[in-house]
């Protein structure tokens, strides 16, 4: 069972240019978390997806950015028109279907750098 | 808005002795995690403690909860230089369909070998 895959690891965009980050979860695992982290800060939630479904978007700016999780494939980040302030490392986890009661298991994140 | 505080923000001891670290949060939560993350990698999963728990321990681990106080503490004992990382702790508060993992900004270990 391979771990929570997210790619690219790096990802480098120029100011204007669509990002598209993508995150594989555990098999098995219904609940996916995206996060994100700039330098020497902690993890700042965005948004909460079950399958076909957003359950918490509360984090996420409410203009540019946009997050599914498909019935079938990855679950998908996109930033439109990216900005310079968007370069931060974006994290994803995932979890089982048993509501919050287990732990979450991380991807190794995708560093994003918009130049 | 974010859950969990740490304390303190950065802590650096001396390899064999024990590292107490801290994170007190705001509302009512059904579980508190705490997790680890090395430089430039993905957070680690360290241990789990409900809200009817009081105590646990998993190896060199032991962590705390008091939610009178809302507060945890997670202790390693024996610290090792590979100890040295960041430490988050996260808290989940469940609503209806919603069990999300809010974390606080962290905690830098420095183990001196």
């Amino acid at each position: 069972n391979a771990g929570v895959m997210q790619n690219p690891r790096h990802l480098v965009r120029r100011r204007g240019q669509e990002a598209r980050l993508r995150c594989s979860p555990m098999k098995g695992h219904s609940h996916v978390y995206w996060y994100r982290q700039l330098p020497e800060e902690g993890l700042k939630f965005m948004v909460y997806l079950q399958k076909e479904n957003i359950i918490d978007e509360s984090g996420m700016p409410k203009e540019r950015f946009s997050a599914e999780f498909p019935k079938e494939g990855p679950s998908i980040l996109r930033i439109q028109q990216v900005v310079r302030g968007d370069s931060a490392a974006y994290f994803c986890a995932s979890s089982p279907p048993n509501k919050g009661t287990t732990e979450a298991f991380f991807g190794q994140g995708t560093r994003l750098t918009v130049v | 808005s974010q859950q969990g505080e740490e304390d303190p923000q950065a802590l650096s001891i001396q390899e064999g002795e024990n590292a107490t670290m801290n994170c007190s949060y705001k509302t009512s939560i059904n579980n508190l995690q705490w997790y680890r993350q090395n430089s430039g990698r993905g957070l680690v999963h360290l241990i789990l403690i409900r809200s009817n728990e009081r105590e646990k321990h998993s190896g060199r681990l032991r962590v705390t909860l008091d939610t009178s106080k809302k507060s945890s503490s997670l202790l390693i004992t024996a610290s090792r230089a590979a100890d040295t990382a960041s430490y988050f702790c996260a808290t989940v508060f469940i609503t209806g369909a919603n069990s999300k993992l809010t974390f606080g900004k962290g905690i830098t270990l420095s183990v001196r070998p």
